[in-house]
């Protein structure tokens, strides 16, 4: 079975400063998605950025970007220039690639950040 | 923000008694995935509706229930309920033309008291 790990329960960033985010997995797969959602207090579920495992080129959306490390099963998020409406939970997730599975997510534990003025 | 709704947004519900979740799936998407996220814990998958059709389930007892219907909507049923049941309650619909990605609403705050 997959699992994803997160081990920073918390996290804290001056505004304008940089971030970042980590998360581990295990898996057997070799072919899936890997997912960060963020989940301001108003609990809406918003996808952040997405990696295919098959690419070797890191994620990137604007201020956010990965560093997806297949070998390792590593999947950190880095946030530049950090701003306070990025204060939110975290969460990494894990969604196989297999024809006929389930396109559940599996989540970890999530890290809060905290963005400081 | 999605275009996926829930309803209610809180609910307050005895132990024993039973409950009614809804979901309303964004446009074009034909598949709804439902979720149960307890306080400070990540979501956990419960089961997903793929074209009125359940199509896998987490590790949920059989008195979580679901129903798609033909507009893709769905619901999540409860019976029996206990305290260990309070939760966010999140749908997530997706489709084949977005990659399966999942996109949420904003969930149902259940307490079972």
């Amino acid at each position: 079975a997959q699992t994803v790990t997160q081990s920073q329960p918390e996290m804290s960033v001056q505004e304008a400063e940089t971030v970042t985010l980590s998360c581990t997995y295990d898996t057997s797969e070799s072919d899936y998605y890997l997912f960060w959602y963020k989940q301001p207090p108003s609990r809406q579920m918003i996808l952040v950025i997405r990696q295919e495992a098959y690419k070797q080129q890191n994620a990137t959306e604007n201020r956010f970007s990965v560093n997806f490390q297949k070998a390792a099963k590593s999947f950190s998020l880095k946030i530049s220039d950090s701003q306070l409406g990025d204060a939110a939970m975290y969460f990494c997730a894990y969604r196989s690639d297999y024809g006929g599975a389930t396109n559940k997510l599996i989540f970890g534990t999530g890290t809060l950040l905290a963005v400081q003025p | 923000e999605t275009g996926v709704t829930q309803s209610p947004t809180h609910l307050i519900k005895t132990r024993g008694q039973q409950v009614t979740l809804r979901c309303s799936s964004q446009s074009g998407h034909n598949t709804v995935s439902w979720y149960q996220q307890a306080l400070g814990q990540g979501p956990q998958f419960i089961f997903q509706y793929y074209r009125e059709e359940e199509n896998g389930r987490g590790n949920f007892p059989p008195r979580f229930s679901g129903l798609q219907f033909p507009n893709y909507s769905s619901e999540l049923n409860v019976n029996a309920l206990e305290l260990d049941d309070s939760a966010l309650y999140l749908c997530a619909s997706s489709s084949t033309g977005t990659y399966y990605e999942q996109y949420f609403g904003p969930g149902t705050r259940l307490t079972v008291t």
